[in-house]
C-alpha cells in the first residue's frame, strides 16, 4: 500500500510554545490530507481537511488559529499547534487518500505532550 | 458531517468464539465503510471495507455486512484468536470528499 510518514512520532514541549507536525506522502501525491486527534481510549476525531494550494477546512469546534495547517506541496502537510497548553496533549494522526482510491493511508501518529 | 455510532464499546470473548461489532451512520449519501484495527499507540490498519453497492464481503475470518436501508453495518470475526485483541473502529466516508468519520471504537479482548 501507499506510504504516509508523520514526524515526529513523539514530542514534549513547554506550555506556550508551538509545535509543528509533518505529514508526508512518500510515494504518491496528495492534494488532500486529513488531520485527526485521538484522546486516550477514544476515537479519531477529524480536525480539518488540508488542501494543497488553498486554505484548510476545519471541522466545527476546531480553532483555526490554534491549529494552523499548511499544505505546502503535493506531498507535505503540516499541523502547527500554537501556544500549546497541557489540554492539547493528545495523539495526532494524519491520513491521505491516493488518487482515485477511497482507502485512507495513515501516518504513524504523533504523541504530543505539553508540560 | 456524518455521525457514526458504534456498539459495544468493550467486548470480551473466549478464544474460538465469534465477535460482532455494529455501527450505524446518518448520511445516506455515504458509500464507503471501512473497518480499522488499532493497537495502542499505533496507526489504524485497514482490515476490511465495503462499498454501498455490496451487501456482504468476507476475507477469511473477517466479514462485513451492510444494510443501506437501515444505515447500519457490522463486523464479524469468527474463530477469534488472542492476537485479534485490539481496538476496532468503523468509519463512513463523508459526502464532500475522502474524509472519514469514525465510530467511537470497540475494545475487543480475546481470552485464551
Amino acid at each position: 500500500g501507499a506510504v504516509v510518514s508523520q514526524h515526529p512520532s513523539r514530542v514534549i514541549c513547554k506550555s506556550g510554545t508551538s509545535v509543528k507536525i509533518e505529514c508526508r506522502s512518500l510515494d504518491f501525491q496528495a492534494t488532500t490530507m486529513f488531520w485527526y486527534r485521538q484522546f486516550p481510549k477514544k476515537s479519531l476525531m477529524l480536525m480539518a481537511t488540508s488542501n494543497e494550494g488553498s486554505k484548510a477546512t476545519y471541522e466545527q469546534g476546531v480553532e483555526k488559529d490554534k491549529f494552523l495547517i499548511n499544505h505546502a506541496s503535493l506531498t507535505l502537510s503540516t499541523l502547527t499547534v500554537t501556544s500549546a497548553h497541557p489540554e492539547d496533549s493528545s495523539f495526532y494522526i494524519c491520513s491521505a487518500p491516493r488518487g482515485g482510491d477511497t482507502e485512507a493511508f495513515f501516518g504513524q501518529g504523533t504523541r504530543l505532550t505539553v508540560v | 458531517g456524518e455521525n457514526v455510532e458504534q456498539h459495544p464499546s468493550t467486548l470480551s470473548v473466549q478464544e474460538g468464539d465469534s465477535a460482532v461489532i455494529k455501527c450505524t451512520y446518518s448520511d445516506s449519501a455515504s458509500n464507503y465503510f471501512p473497518w480499522y484495527k488499532q493497537e495502542l499507540g499505533k496507526r489504524p490498519q485497514l482490515i476490511i471495507d465495503i462499498r454501498s453497492n455490496v451487501g456482504e464481503k468476507k476475507d477469511q475470518r473477517i466479514a462485513v455486512t451492510l444494510n443501506k436501508t437501515a444505515k447500519h453495518f457490522s463486523l464479524h470475526i469468527t474463530e477469534t484468536q488472542p492476537e485479534d485483541s485490539a481496538v476496532y473502529f468503523c468509519a463512513a466516508i463523508g459526502n464532500t470528499g475522502n474524509q472519514f468519520y469514525f465510530g467511537t471504537g470497540t475494545s475487543l479482548t480475546v481470552i485464551p
